[in-house]
């Protein structure tokens, strides 16, 4: 069974600086995906980001990119210029093989971006 | 295009009742997902459908819980006798490739 683990329950930076969100993971598989993912007080998950297990280079999306380590089994995620609607619960996931299996996910970290 | 839809957004049941969750996924995409987001239990998968395949209902916490997905489309969660221990925000997604688009919930209070 997969395991997600994120060790930072609520983190808080102010605008315009950056924040790193820590995210590990167990799996024996070789082949998987990792996303992360934005809840706002809205409720709506929004895919943050993805990276793709075998792909040795780091996916980046405007202000987001990621620090994916496959040997250490970590996947942390990288804001740059934080901005006040980055405020929200971020949740790291995991889907093995080809992506056709449930999301395993983290207990997420809620991020304050402090005015 | 329009993304994953779901309705109620909200729904207040009293304990005993049955209740219904529906969910539009986003057009084109065969697979469809149901999660439980809870205080307690974080994220927790449901159940499963692709295509015309027998559905993946290994997340389903008991029987009271069902699910169906008509015409390779719309999805019906079910809560039959709710229980206040099944109040929380049920989420809905559709998969394209490896990616899962969610919808924006349905929240569930059962007093």
């Amino acid at each position: 069974a997969q395991t997600v683990t994120q060790s930072q329950p609520e983190m808080s930076v102010q605008e315009a600086e950056t924040v790193t969100l820590s995210c590990t993971y167990d799996t024996s598989e070789n082949n998987y995906y990792l996303f992360w993912y934005k809840q706002p007080p809205s409720r709506q998950m929004i895919l943050v980001i993805r990276q793709e297990a075998y792909k040795q280079q780091n996916a980046t999306e405007n202000r987001f990119s990621v620090n994916f380590q496959k040997a250490a089994k970590s996947f942390s995620l990288k804001i740059s210029d934080s901005q006040l609607g980055d405020t929200a619960m971020y949740f790291c996931a995991f889907v093995p093989n080809f992506g056709n299996e449930k999301l395993t996910f983290g207990t997420g970290t809620r991020l304050t971006i402090i005015p | 295009g329009a993304g994953v839809s779901q309705s109620p957004s909200n729904k207040v049941t009293e304990k005993g009742k049955d209740v219904e969750l529906r969910c539009d996924p986003i057009s084109g995409h065969t697979a469809l997902y149901w999660y439980r987001q809870s205080l307690g239990q974080g994220l927790e998968f449901l159940i499963y459908f692709q295509g015309n395949s027998a559905p993946d209902k290994s997340g389903l916490p008991s029987d009271r819980f069902s699910a169906e997905r008509t015409g390779g489309s719309v999805s019906t969660l079910t809560i039959q006798r709710t229980q206040q221990e099944d109040s929380a925000v049920y989420l809905c997604a559709s998969r394209e490739r490896e990616t899962q688009y969610f919808g924006p919930g349905t929240r569930l209070l059962v007093l």
